[in-house]
């Protein structure tokens, strides 16, 4: 157990919806991650946010946004969803802005139909 | 742009042999290399890492090696065990950027 959170586990939605994820951090991490990991590729980073504030952006859409919550929880919402978007969606924590170590949730399963 | 490539999709390996997992990258400002583990239904776990000021890094039956001229390392587990069977993912990092990860390799091991 990582000590990271992520819920729901699955979640099957229909195309045009919105959809929230939510992560909790381990305890004493300041650093949440948000990767996104397509059928039999490898993990693609969507954004990182440290103390509450983005920290940095990859790879993602418009559509796509989240933020980090006092309490230090992560949401990332997706919204208009497209069939692309079912993924497993990762979240991690570190406890340094950096990320050489990051420690992952169990992801949630996303499905659009 | 596959920055870090790990080109075996799978990988199968007979129970007590050693298992070598590839992984090639093209950026040498690379600082740093991770290797995680994952399971079915579970998010990767960290495993091994290894600075780019190292040529070896060991921990228990895991060793990762880094050849930087070849832009090449590769993670032994020896010897292996069922419980080895996973997708392996290889990372790299450089300052100030985000984690680049590999496409993962699945380790099968046979009794």
């Amino acid at each position: 157990d990582s000590g990271v959170t992520q819920t729901p586990k699955h979640l099957i939605t229909a195309t045009g919806q919105r959809v929230t994820l939510r992560c909790s951090p381990r305890s004493g991490d300041l650093s949440v991650y948000w990767y996104q990991q397509s059928l039999d590729q490898g993990l693609q980073f969507l954004i990182q946010y440290y103390n509450g504030e983005e920290r940095a952006k990859g790879n993602i859409l418009e559509r796509f946004s989240a933020q980090q919550f006092p309490d230090l929880h992560s949401e990332l919402n997706l919204s208009s969803l497209e069939l692309g978007d079912s993924a497993l969606y990762f979240c991690a924590s570190s406890v340094d802005p950096a990320g050489y170590e990051q420690y992952f949730g169990p992801g949630t399963r996303l499905t659009v139909t | 742009d596959q920055q870090v490539k790990q080109n075996s999709p799978s990988l199968s390996v007979q129970e007590g042999r050693i298992s070598i997992l590839n992984c090639d990258y093209t950026n040498s400002m690379f600082d740093y290399f991770l290797w995680y583990k994952k399971y079915p239904a579970e998010g990767p776990t960290f495993l091994i890492s290894i600075s780019s000021i190292k040529d070896k890094n060991e921990d228990g039956r895991f060793t990762v090696f880094l050849n930087k001229s070849a832009k090449h390392l590769s993670l032994h587990i020896v010897p292996s065990q069922p419980g080895d069977s996973a997708v392996y993912f290889c990372a790299a990092k450089r300052p100030n950027y985000q984690l680049i990860w590999g496409a993962g390799t699945k380790l099968i091991i046979k009794p």
